[in-house]
């Protein structure tokens, strides 16, 4: 069973305008979230993580928002730029060693 | 940069036959974890250390076994594989003493078993 879900598997957005990838989870034991960056033929390539007890964290380009009560967490990329189109994989933690991971959105930017 | 290699990159094998993928770190991270990429699925964990010697099984680790023998080298190894196995196999790492969970990956091996 999932427990982490990223429900659109597919985006594409304007290069400029913002890009927001969602995703929801079911375990309310989670504490700590992540997104993850990939290219074909790479690894996954971490890019940003929250904690619960943040409901926001930005670094530069990329935003995570942490809705607990919701077990939602989305993250947005302004402005978004063509190198940005990647599969993007959120994942979660419950303190232990096992990172669950979403099965991915495709961002495709169009210049 | 996490300096993790992977190897083989990529791998053609026959049902049945023992196939062993190599994870090598260069930072002396004690923890290492083995995971495949299926679509629909995303990444899901089959074994991790947390040490020489020390293992333990992830979430599909049915068919599969692992060793480490040395902190740089975490091996993955499928005893007789099948075409289920046919997968993206990534290996990472975590640095527990910096960020909790955040793992790094390796670059991948892609296992196809016909």
């Amino acid at each position: 069973d999932q427990q982490v879900k990223q429900n659109s598997p597919s985006l594409s957005v304007q290069e400029g305008r913002i890009s927001i990838l969602n995703c929801d989870y079911t375990n309310s034991m989670f504490d700590y979230f992540l997104w993850y960056k990939k290219y074909p033929a790479e690894g996954p390539t971490f890019l940003i993580s929250i904690s619960s007890i943040k409901d926001k964290n930005e670094d530069g380009r990329f935003t995570v928002f942490l809705n607990k009560s919701a077990k939602h967490l989305s993250l947005h990329i302004v402005p978004s730029q063509p190198g940005d189109s990647a599969v993007y994989f959120c994942a979660a933690s419950a303190g232990a060693n096992n990172l669950f991971f979403g099965t991915g959105t495709r961002l495709t930017v169009i210049p | 940069d996490a300096g993790i290699t992977q190897s083989p990159r990529h791998k053609v094998t026959e049902t049945g036959t023992p196939v062993t993928l190599r994870c090598h770190q260069t930072e002396n991270h004690r923890y290492m974890y083995w995971y495949r990429q299926d679509p629909g699925h995303g990444l899901r964990l089959i074994h991790y250390s947390y040490g020489v010697k020390d293992t333990d099984k992830g979430e599909v680790s049915d068919g599969y076994s692992v060793s480490r023998s040395k902190t740089e080298d975490f091996l993955l190894t499928l005893e007789s594989a099948t075409s289920s196995q046919t997968s993206v196999y990534f290996c990472a790492i975590s640095v527990k003493d910096r960020e909790p969970d955040t793992q790094y990956f390796g670059p991948g091996t892609r296992l196809t078993v016909l």
